[in-house]
């Protein structure tokens, strides 16, 4: 069965400090991995990985995948409290005639100052 | 402005009650998608569509219907609704279902009682 695993599920962190969400999953034909960032409503898109080895960066924020290791990473450098919000992992894969994405349960962040 | 609109933001109902969630977009996306979000369980797929009269079953189905008359809308038919349809629901569409272009509605909380 199809899934996506994130942890941890909860972090609470300082202003200043560096974190790393994980993302690990299992999708029949695997086509990309995306991140999305949701604060108080909907989801706004981060990033799309669709290469092992090569990071996506967008200012203090950065993303890498494993595609033999079935793991993403989505790093925040030097935490503001506006980086505070749930961070959402997806998986596309193709399933017989269409193309299927998947979400994780999330990450909470809390960047308290 | 490109967007997906969302109605109503916030229900609350009585078990039983029939209701209807619209969701309307003007971007001309061809691929629209319902889910609902609960704690710990991430974004889970109602229903999709891939074109207008095309609609297909996501991972959570049970309990809802959808229609796709019009490019631009696709509204969610809670035909009896039941309190374990509490929930954060998302409309979002896209050129396609890849996920990277998804633009996702502000959402609807609803509560069953």
């Amino acid at each position: 069965e199809d899934k996506v695993v994130q942890s941890p599920l909860s972090l609470v962190v300082h202003e200043g400090d560096t974190v790393t969400l994980n993302c690990s999953y299992e999708v029949t034909n695997f086509r990309s991995l995306l991140w999305y960032k949701q604060e108080k409503k909907a989801p706004t898109f981060l990033f799309m990985l669709t290469s092992s080895g090569i990071e996506k960066k967008s200012g203090r924020l950065s993303s890498i995948l494993d595609k033999k290791e079935l793991f993403s990473i989505l790093n925040i450098t030097a935490t503001q409290t506006g980086d505070s919000a749930i961070y959402l992992c997806a998986v596309g894969g193709w399933k017989t005639s269409y193309d299927k994405v998947i979400f994780g349960p999330g990450t909470s962040l809390s960047v308290i100052p | 402005e490109a967007q997906v609109t969302q109605n109503p933001r916030y229900l609350i109902t009585v078990t039983g009650k029939k209701l209807t969630v619209t969701c309307s977009q003007n971007m001309n996306h061809e691929y629209m998608s319902w889910y609902r979000q609960d704690p710990g369980l991430g974004l889970r797929q109602i229903y999709y569509s891939m074109n207008v009269e095309v609609t297909d079953k996501g991972d959570v189905p049970e309990g809802y219907k959808v229609s796709r008359k019009e490019k631009r809308n696709f509204p969610l038919i809670l035909e009896s609704p039941s309190p374990n349809q509490t929930s954060l629901y998302f409309c979002a569409s896209s050129l396609d279902a890849r996920g990277y272009g998804y633009t996702f509605g502000s959402g609807t909380r609803l509560t069953v009682v």
